[in-house]
């Protein structure tokens, strides 16, 4: 079955380090987006893909980067920028062509030691 | 720029009870909406969603909602809840600058036995 995988399901971050998190669909959709979500602030947008070597920064960029070099790939790296990075993160798909909902992969916690 | 208010943070209902979570958008043109429901630690599932026709729209487990237009309402409804409910519920609307999803910050549906 299609869908997103997300990797790491936990992931631990020594303050000042970068982490990349991983987000790979077999969707075959063009857009991706990244969302963080905080306890009762609900998701936020960090940035988003329309298509490949193509991305735009959303509400709540500064701190983070991506990439989009292949259409089934869309890597978030939260660098040590990023005051607050402790979030569950979540990456989601859609195909471009069509106004649909979203698919949501399973998320990346992210915590500080 | 468009919204979504979910003015309900929690809510608890009895098992067996019916239940109605609101949702109250802003969006200059026709929206297209859309309930997703989130276990804990887990993504995002599609409940259902409008785009045009029919009012009251029907979902996956059980649940329908029902567009209001004049009331900018799109509140989701179940007749009879069960304890696997329990979750967080998130109304969106789509067609925002960034091609994707505005949400609300979501409620929380607490299952008394």
């Amino acid at each position: 079955d299609g869908g997103i995988t997300q990797s790491p399901k936990y992931l631990f971050r020594k303050e000042g380090q970068n982490v990349t998190l991983s987000c790979e669909q077999n969707l075959n959709h063009d857009a991706m987006y990244w969302y963080r979500q905080d306890p009762g602030q609900g998701l936020r947008l960090i940035y988003y893909s329309q298509i490949v070597n193509d991305f735009q920064k959303g509400d709540i960029a500064e701190g983070y980067s991506v990439s989009r070099e292949k259409k089934e790939s869309f890597p978030l790296t939260v660098t040590s920028a990023q005051k607050n990075p402790t979030a569950f993160y979540l990456c989601a798909s859609r195909d471009r062509a069509l106004v649909g909902p979203q698919h949501f992969g399973d998320g990346t916690r992210l915590s500080i030691l | 720029a468009q919204s979504v208010t979910q003015p309900d943070i929690h809510i608890t209902v009895s098992e067996g009870a019916s239940l109605e979570l609101r949702c109250n958008y802003s969006y200059g043109a026709t929206p297209y909406l859309f309930w997703y429901v989130q276990s804990p630690g887990q993504g995002l599932q599609l409940l259902l969603k409008y785009f045009s026709g029919d009012t009251l729209v029907q979902g996956i487990k059980g649940f329908e909602a029902e567009f209001k237009r004049s009331q900018s309402s799109f509140n989701l409804r179940k007749p009879s809840v069960h304890w696997s409910d329990a979750a967080e519920y998130f109304c969106a609307v789509a067609g925002g600058g960034a091609d994707g999803l505005t949400f609300g910050k979501g409620t929380h549906l607490i299952i008394q036995p």
